[in-house]
């Protein structure tokens, strides 16, 4: 089937690690995504991971995908007001015409100075 | 700018009336597509469109029409809506259709 889970809200202090998670289901998924919406706004791709990797690190944000448990999380290091948003775990559905992405429902991020 | 360009960025519209969203990307894209997002809903898949031929519908009413006129332009023609169908319409492009998506700002859409 097709499902991507989050959590809905995640609350942390300025300075400290925020990490969301995400579940996927479709274990053919090459690539799992991670986007950032703000308020008013579209989504932002914020990092992405290739499915043969368990790990991926981009200045403040680390990815680690576990594809045994369909697990992947997103881990932002010394969280800031501005990375209030919110977060969608994506993967992409591959079949015979094609593929699509998957979004999850999304992670509230509220970061308090 | 993320190279996806949505207009308008707020629209109001009645019942009764007939308006477009449009949506333009620069990035040399083969693949476009259209999401609803509503409030405490996760986003919905509307059409997807790869190399101009509508390739997806998913269970959209027909009140919704989509054109693709070409490789760059999206077109979300509305008539007849009605007011749960006010939400963000967001418009999303990728090379190929298992890549990466890139995302306009989105159309605020209120139908009153």
């Amino acid at each position: 089937g097709e499902d991507v889970e989050q959590s809905l809200f995640l609350s942390v202090r300025e300075g400290d690690s925020s990490v969301i998670n995400c579940t996927y289901t479709d274990s053919s998924s090459t690539y799992l995504y991670w986007y950032k919406q703000e308020p008013g706004a579209g989504l932002q791709l914020l990092t992405y991971i290739f499915s043969n990797m368990d790990m991926k690190q981009d200045q403040r944000l680390t990815v680690l995908l576990n594809k045994k448990d369909k697990h992947l999380s997103l881990r932002i290091a010394d969280t800031q007001t501005g990375d209030s948003a919110i977060y969608f775990c994506a993967e992409n559905l591959i079949y015979n015409q094609g593929g699509k992405l998957i979004f999850g429902q999304g992670t509230e991020l509220s970061v308090k100075p | 700018e993320t190279g996806v360009t949505q207009t308008p960025r707020h629209l109001v519209m009645g019942m009764t009336n007939k308006k477009s969203l449009k949506c333009e990307q620069h990035l040399g894209h083969n693949a476009m597509y259209w999401y609803k997002q509503s409030a405490k809903k996760p986003l919905e898949l509307m059409f997807v469109y790869s190399l101009e031929e509508r390739v997806e519908n998913n269970s959209v009413p027909s009140r919704f029409s989509p054109e693709c006129p070409n490789s760059s332009h999206l077109f979300l023609h509305l008539h007849t809506l009605q007011p749960e169908d006010s939400a963000l319409y967001l418009c999303a492009s990728s090379q190929e259709r298992v890549a990466g998506y890139t995302f306009g700002s989105g159309t605020r859409l209120t139908v009153v």
